[in-house]
């Protein structure tokens, strides 16, 4: 398997508070990409973070990686209900070069 | 509008039979996927097209195929479903920055 054994399968919170998740991987990789998927539907991007970074931010969302540990980390600020969804980080550790692959996901339920 | 389109969203189908899975999309990438998700397994690669007319294997493809006619259409083929294959199935497309576009996905259930 491309991850470890620690990511975390599910976060419950209330709105307003602050969450942090995160991902190991076993292989080397460029890029951690980071996914949320709602239900009912397909996941979508929101925020990629190059080997050549240790933090990246965009609005309430900042990503880390660690390429000396091997481990990535999603944090979300100040939770809101909408914030709700599964997360998933993702490498492009080779498979063609091209194809991403997808840790299990990590569910975030915020509670009003 | 929906970039990368897939049908049909739901199908039933019976232990043995043939399934096609149909992809289809406007984004112009050359890149094309299919991934399967089940509960705890998050997502899982099982073929990947570059250009028409060629497939690749991904992590899991023992038991589908995937035909690539064109650089717009991409179909996954169960010629004989089984129980396990019942899952979600996502079609994604990729950009130069190989930042996947998922479709909303096929819930295929097979009995």
């Amino acid at each position: 398997s491309q991850w470890g054994e620690e990511n975390l399968q599910a976060l419950s919170i209330q709105e307003g508070e602050d969450v942090t998740m995160n991902c190991s991987y076993k292989t080397y990789t460029t890029v951690v990409h980071w996914y949320r998927q709602d239900s009912g539907r397909g996941p979508a991007l929101i925020i990629l973070i190059r080997s050549n970074e240790r933090e990246k931010r965009s609005g309430r969302l900042r990503a880390t990686l660690d390429t000396s540990s091997q481990s990535s980390s999603l944090s979300i600020t100040a939770a809101q209900c909408e914030d709700t969804a599964v997360y998933f980080c993702a490498t492009d550790a080779d498979q063609g070069g091209r194809a991403l692959i997808f840790g299990t996901g990590t569910t975030v339920s915020v509670s009003p | 509008e929906a970039a990368v389109t897939q049908s049909p969203r739901s199908k039933v189908a019976v232990t043995g039979g043939k399934v096609t899975l149909s992809c289809h999309q406007t984004n112009n990438h050359d890149y094309m996927y299919w991934y399967r998700q089940d509960t705890g397994h998050g997502l899982r690669l099982i073929h990947y097209s570059y250009v028409a007319d060629s497939t690749e294997k991904g992590d899991i493809p023992d038991g589908y195929k995937a035909s690539r006619p064109s650089q717009e259409n991409f179909s996954l083929i169960l010629e004989l479903a089984s129980l396990s294959q019942t899952a979600v199935y996502f079609c994604a497309s990729s950009d130069i920055q190989n930042t996947l576009y998922f479709g909303a996905g096929t819930r295929l259930s097979v009995l």
